[in-house]
């Protein structure tokens, strides 16, 4: 069952790079969506989550957009600290996509 | 204030054992849940609680796997016999209700540290 897709990447960006990834959604019911953070070897954490068009905080900014049923997630200038795997949620079901993997490289 | 606690953190077993994962959730958080974790199958969903009461446990993968919530502040994920293939990181997660109707969807999950399962 996917109720959501991932490009599992890898990226493996520049630091001070620009990356988005994108999640997919398939239930257009879907009114609410989450971006974790799951670092090597620990366990998932909530990162931003996105109710209406948009959210933003610092570097990160969470899109959405409904007629294409995808979420986005844009990390600008980007750091080492910022290597880890990003997972999107849907709000109204517990499954998660299988993860976008990022690599920030000095 | 204490999160989401899992015991034990790391198992190792032989095939065929019984393997018992447990988990304290996050004090007056309504729902638990337990995931599993591989490479090549991501976070899937297994079971999850609300109130103590198994709402969907369609993603337990056979008989061999079982779960109860006793009370609202303990679980348990028990593999019986356990086999190889069992062998990834359980996430036991929980979350509160949404009580702003005016949001639709769910609140933050809260995971717990997991438990690294190794089926020998």
């Amino acid at each position: 069952r996917k109720e959501v897709e991932q490009d599992p990447g890898p990226f493996n960006v520049p630091e001070g790079a620009t990356v988005a990834f994108n999640c997919t959604y398939s239930n257009s019911a879907s009114q609410s969506f989450f971006w974790y953070r799951q670092d090597c070897r620990k366990e998932p954490k909530l990162l931003m989550s996105v109710y209406s068009s948009g959210n933003e905080d610092g570097r990160f900014t969470a899109q959405l957009n409904r007629a294409s049923q995808y979420i986005s997630l844009l990390i600008r200038d980007s750091k080492l600290s910022d290597s880890a795997t990003y997972l999107c949620k849907s709000g109204n079901q517990f499954y998660f996509g299988t993860g976008t993997s990022l690599t920030v490289i000095p | 204030d204490a999160g989401v606690i899992q015991s034990p953190r790391h198992e190792v077993t032989e095939m065929g054992q019984e393997v018992t994962l447990r988990c304290k959730p996050i004090s007056g958080h309504d729902y638990l849940f337990w995931y599993r974790q591989t490479m090549m199958r991501g976070l899937e969903l297994l079971i999850y609680f609300n109130n103590n009461v198994p709402i969907d446990d369609s993603g337990m993968p056979e008989d061999r796997f079982s779960a109860k919530m006793p009370n609202a502040s303990f679980s348990t994920l028990k593999i019986q016999p356990s086999e190889p293939r069992d062998s990834a990181v359980y996430f036991c997660a929980s979350s509160p209700t949404l009580r702003d109707s005016g949001r639709a969807g769910y609140n933050e999950q809260f995971f717990g540290p997991g438990t690294r399962l190794t089926v020998l």
